[in-house]
């Protein structure tokens, strides 16, 4: 059945390395949104994409953090330096613009940044 | 921007009883309501949405019910089992950015 993938599951790394997190659409949805989760903030929108264009990433640290989506069955989301505070579960969503509202998440990636 | 808030934080329910959990949001030109269960280990998955033109979606044990007087919108589980145990978020938009509630913790106690 279609989903959305993400790989890695898991990422350890120390603090300053780069870390690429990597996610699969479903195969013919148009719009892809990154969302972070942590236990203090919760599900927190990080920036999203239509038709592979970025449309709103506001909620994205711009100094560290970069997303992009080089075709249309891959999205990245890297961070350059890592630092401690990035530790998370990072999640991607696709879903199919303006024909639905619906969003349908991955698995999602735990990152620990020591 | 919009502001979710959920209620309760936790809940625990005795199997076959029901489970209700509320939000609230803020922007009254919010206009979809998903509601998402998060078990431990994975991401949300999407369980029942409304839109702000409809008052009450019902699928199986599950309903969501909208008052958009009040700006408020709550899900019902009824005859829970303990597979329902998870974190239940709520969620409203304009247009494509979804704002989350906290989460509610959901127990069932066989």
């Amino acid at each position: 059945d279609a989903r959305v993938t993400q790989t890695p599951r898991h990422k350890v790394t120390e603090m300053g390395q780069e870390v690429t997190m990597r996610c699969q659409p479903i195969l013919g949805h148009n719009t892809v949104f990154w969302y972070r989760q942590t236990m203090m903030q919760g599900l927190e929108l990080l920036a999203y994409f239509r038709n592979r264009a970025p449309l709103d990433d506001s909620g994205m640290p711009k100094d560290r953090f970069s997303a992009e989506m080089p075709d249309a069955t891959l999205a990245t989301l890297k961070i350059q330096p890592s630092e401690p505070r990035d530790s998370a579960v990072y999640f991607c969503a696709s879903g199919f613009f303006p024909q639905g509202y619906e969003q349908y998440f991955g698995p999602g990636t735990r990152l620990t940044v020591t | 921007g919009e502001n979710v808030e959920q209620h309760p934080s936790t809940l625990s329910v005795q199997e076959g009883d029901s489970a209700v959990i509320k939000c609230t949001y803020s922007d009254s030109a919010s206009n979809y309501f998903p509601w998402y269960k998060q078990e431990l280990g994975k991401g949300p998955q999407l369980i029942i949405d409304i839109r702000s033109n409809v008052g009450e979606k019902k699928d199986q044990r599950i309903a969501v019910t909208l008052n958009k007087t009040a700006k408020h919108f709550s899900l019902h589980i009824t005859e829970t089992q303990p597979e329902d145990s998870a974190v239940y978020f709520c969620a409203a938009s304009i247009g494509l950015e979804l704002s989350f509630g906290a989460g509610t913790t959901v127990t069932v106690r066989a």
